[in-house]
């Protein structure tokens, strides 16, 4: 069963931020949200993530609603080099690790 | 670091033959994960290994498919025989838990091991 649900693609001009939105109506209070990124042909990539806070790296902020049923992934300054499907995952970080459950994502395309 | 490095990277053989995909994770690394991407099915996970003990293989799709891992720093997946419903990426990836606190959850990819079975 999907824990989250995307938009299936998503458009975006070079140079602006691209914002993409992330549903997850029913994560549990231990429960992280990761985004993770493909691009063409490469293994997924680590991008960021949360609990209850907004967060932010080198590649992107992730903003989480008071309520935590949603989030948004904001790439700033997109590139072409940004094209890739963009996937939001919860998982339970409770002491140990396990496999991440990837959905179908958001095919993000940056318009040059 | 060389990050997770896994072989070979492309796979063509013929039904019924037998097919080892090999992973080396990154070092020090206490998880390794097997991965299978396909258009239909997306990313889907088949098997997961804590300190080269396989603790999930719930995921593994028949019992043609078999992984396992010897040392902390080498694992294959085999698949025997092979069948073309098989042909996918398989992508290897690793992680380091450091405690419930510091974890980051990030999972280490390899590029992936493209298999056609013909």
């Amino acid at each position: 069963d999907a824990k989250t649900t995307q938009p299936p693609s998503m458009d975006c001009a070079e140079g602006r931020a691209a914002n993409l939105p992330c549903n997850h109506s029913t994560i549990s209070g231990n429960e992280y949200v990761y985004w993770y990124r493909q691009i063409h042909s490469q293994g997924p990539q680590y991008i960021i993530h949360g609990l209850k806070n907004n967060e932010t790296n080198e590649m992107a902020s992730l903003i989480i609603t008071e309520d935590r049923k949603s989030s948004t992934l904001i790439l700033p300054h997109a590139t072409l080099r940004d094209t890739a499907v963009y996937y939001c995952i919860v998982r339970d970080s409770g002491g140990g690790a396990d496999g991440l459950t990837f959905g179908k994502g958001t095919h993000l395309i940056i318009q040059p | 670091d060389a990050g997770v490095i896994q072989s070979p990277r492309h796979e063509v053989t013929e039904m019924g033959q037998e097919v080892t995909l090999r992973c080396k994770p990154i070092s020090g690394h206490d998880y390794l994960f097997w991965y299978r991407q396909t258009m239909m099915r997306g990313l889907e996970l088949l098997i997961y290994f804590n300190n080269n003990v396989p603790i999930d293989d719930s995921g593994m799709p028949e019992d043609r498919f078999s992984a396992k891992m010897p040392n902390a720093s080498f694992s294959t997946l085999k698949i025997q025989p092979s069948e073309p419903r098989d042909s996918a990426v398989y992508f290897c990836a690793s992680s380091l838990v450091v405690g419930f606190t510091r974890d980051t959850g990030e999972l280490f990819f390899g590029e992936g091991s493209r298999l056609t079975v013909l």
